[in-house]
């Protein structure tokens, strides 16, 4: 069991590109997570998909921000037209059910300049 | 809305002695939430820690304890005694027990726990 697998594990984007993100939930789980890590705001939610449906995106900025889960195997979070404010590291993180242990993985660091 | 605090940003703890990291929270749910400890080895994921569901119940891992306190909506983490292989940075959550948002965990700023040999 490889974990939740997130690549890249960095990327640097100049202002006003896009960046995608990619998180491959362990196998199995039906839950899956993406969370904002900064040293300002902590650990943020910003959205979850259960069976790959979109449960609850409260937590992501109204634009420039969305989240797929085309398949069981993968979920992406992209963001367009990056900000030097959107530098953070991005966690997913997966669940075998409702109410279980989150598995978190190793993050991606994102970097605008 | 739900809120977590951990009041110290860094703790520094010679090896041996006693550990306190302190949290509390504020649920908005109908219901109790769940509480958990996960925790952020150097070089390691985030990883779950140890986790009560019920109010007035202790939990416990690697000797570490926590104890839901309803009354204080306090998550209070110690350890009789710690280790230098416990420096690490410790975070509370909780998940509210409601609706489709029961698995969202929100999380304190985290404490970053330093044990001195």
């Amino acid at each position: 069991n490889a974990g939740v697998i997130q690549t890249p594990r960095h990327k640097v984007t100049g202002k006003g590109q896009e960046a995608t993100l990619w998180c491959e939930p362990i196998s199995g789980h039906s839950a899956v997570f993406w969370y904002r890590q900064t040293i300002v705001q902590g650990l943020e939610f910003l959205t979850y998909f259960r069976n790959q449906a979109p449960i609850d995106d409260s937590g992501m900025p109204k634009e420039r921000f969305s989240a797929q889960m085309p398949n069981q195997s993968h979920s992406t979070l992209k963001i367009q037209s990056t900000q030097p404010q959107d530098s953070a590291v991005y966690l997913c993180a997966s669940s075998l059910v409702s109410n279980e242990r989150l598995f978190f993985g190793h993050g991606t660091k994102l970097s605008v300049l | 809305g739900d809120s977590v605090t951990q009041t110290e940003g860094q703790v520094t703890v010679s090896e041996s002695k006693s550990l306190i990291i302190n949290c509390t929270y504020s649920a908005t749910s109908i219901g109790y939430p769940n509480l958990f400890w996960y925790v952020r080895y150097p070089g390691e994921g985030l990883q779950l820690l140890l986790k009560v569901i019920t109010a007035g119940q202790k939990g416990s891992s690697r000797g570490f304890e926590a104890t839901y306190n309803k009354e204080a909506t306090s998550f209070h983490l110690q350890k009789a005694s710690v280790q230098e292989s416990d420096s690490a940075v410790y975070y509370c959550a909780l998940s509210p027990n409601y609706g489709s948002s029961g698995n969202k965990l929100i999380f304190g700023i985290g404490t970053l726990l330093s044990v001195k040999p």
